[in-house]
């Protein structure tokens, strides 16, 4: 079975530009997740779709992200503009059904460098 | 707000010798308690998950126990392959928000030297 993949691996690019980052979550995975680690700080939640839908959204940091998941299958992190401090790793996990204590399994992330 | 601290933040330790790892957490009612291993330039990767007071878990060398403030990850006669950093995450039910949420802390980075 594949796992959680996301793509690219790496991204730079320069403040101001646009980057959108991609998830193919787990074959059958209801619930997907976003996460983002800055250099030196602890991976922190920014969102969750159930589906298509977006069951929180708590953690994006500001209007700059937006999230989709089309179809309720792969999912988008679009950054635009990009500014010096999105630098980090994102990480997108996904979990099978509706018992939140399911493991949630982990892409290799993505690691964005704004210039 | 979940508050998740990892103890000590480096581990340096010859293969054969064992320790533990440990994780603080501060969370109004706990759902569950995970342990990942992270290793450079991956993503992290499922160990175990916690879900009561009192209750471990074991994995070829690893095991997790917990109670009502911590828990530890005991490696026991560790070998190079166990290096990594090792993630410690908890889950809480949250009023107006999703009771999926994982708070990580920051990870212990284990190394192990042959």
């Amino acid at each position: 079975e594949a796992g959680v993949t996301q793509f690219p691996s790496h991204s730079v690019i320069e403040k101001g530009q646009t980057v959108t980052l991609r998830c193919d979550p787990i074959s059958g995975h209801d619930n997907l997740y976003w996460y983002r680690r800055v250099m030196g700080k602890e991976i922190k939640f920014l969102l969750h779709f159930v589906k298509e839908s977006k069951q929180d959204e708590s953690g994006m940091p500001n209007n700059r992200f937006l999230a989709e998941r089309t179809g309720g299958t792969y999912s988008t992190l679009k950054v635009q503009p990009a500014e010096l401090e999105d630098s980090g790793v994102y990480f997108c996990a996904s979990s099978q059904g509706h018992l939140y204590q399911e493991t949630q399994y982990f892409g290799p992330g993505t690691r964005l460098l704004v210039l | 707000e979940d508050q998740v601290t990892q103890s000590p933040e480096a581990l340096r330790l010859q293969e054969g010798e064992s320790s533990s790892l440990n994780c603080s957490y501060t969370v109004s009612g706990l759902r569950g308690l995970f342990w990942y291993r992270q290793d450079p330039g991956k993503g992290p990767e499922f160990l175990f998950t916690l879900y009561s007071a009192g209750e471990e878990k074991e994995k070829e060398r690893l095991k997790a126990t917990l109670t009502k403030k911590e828990s530890f990850l005991h490696i026991t006669a560790p070998k190079p392959e166990d290096s990594a950093t090792y993630l410690c995450a908890v889950q809480a039910p949250r009023s107006g928000g999703s009771n999926y949420k994982l708070t990580f802390g920051k990870g212990t980075l284990l190394t192990v030297n042959p």
